[in-house]
């Protein structure tokens, strides 16, 4: 029961580097989202997803890019990556309607 | 103002004592309540839901107070094991979106 499964749990970045951090869930859930979470910030929401083709921004979308193509992916992209975007970032999943958002573990960014 | 907040903490609490917090919340039209727990350097599990006319859970109970806009976490004959972050999260009604709370942090102390 693998429910959202998010790569990499850890990645260094240098400044300017592009990567992609890797989200798929298997519950068929048609909302998906983006959280980056930082000290004294709680979590904020960079992208959200509605279903496969429809994505949005959300409190904190500058220098991510994301992209549906199915229903079970979510990939978020960091174009070029700058040191203010270390962070933990977390993709959630949850049913239209449905109150729990299914985390999940987690990647730890650091951008030097 | 933060569509959430709570006073992060931390709160250090005896072993065996009772812990209650609370969260406010600005957008009256929010729909949905929630108590999600994270524990250091893990993700956000869902801990309970809120309903209006409150509702409990073994040690843990929460309330809704809509006209003050409020919500509550009493946890009871606090465990070593209840140390982690409570975080109130709120939706508002017709979309999946959720609005956090920075957390409380409880530490329960032998």
């Amino acid at each position: 029961n693998a429910g959202v499964t998010q790569t990499p749990k850890f990645q260094v970045l240098k400044t300017g580097q592009s990567m992609t951090l890797q989200c798929a869930q298997d519950m068929n859930h048609e909302y998906m989202s983006w959280y980056r979470q930082d000290p004294g910030m709680g979590l904020r929401l960079i992208h959200y997803s509605v279903g496969a083709g429809i994505t949005d921004q959300g409190e904190v979308p500058n220098g991510y890019n994301v992209s549906r193509s199915t229903t079970e992916d979510f990939p978020l992209r960091l174009l070029s990556a700058a040191p203010s975007q270390t962070s933990v970032y977390f993709c959630a999943s949850s049913s239209p309607g449905g109150g729990e958002a299914f985390f999940g573990q987690g990647t730890r960014l650091t951008v030097v | 103002r933060k569509e959430v907040e709570q006073d992060p903490g931390p709160f250090n609490v005896p072993e065996g004592a009772t812990v209650a917090f609370n969260c406010t919340y600005s957008n009256s039209a929010s729909q949905s309540f929630f108590w999600y727990r994270q524990d250091c350097r893990k993700e956000p599990k869902l801990l309970m839901s809120v309903y209006s006319s409150g509702n409990e859970d073994g040690r843990f109970t929460a309330q809704l107070n809509r006209a003050s806009q409020y919500i509550s976490l009493l946890i009871r004959d606090s465990k070593l094991s209840d140390s982690a972050t409570y975080l109130c999260v709120v939706k508002r009604a017709g979309n999946n979106r959720l609005a956090f709370g920075k957390g409380n942090q409880v530490v329960v102390i032998p």
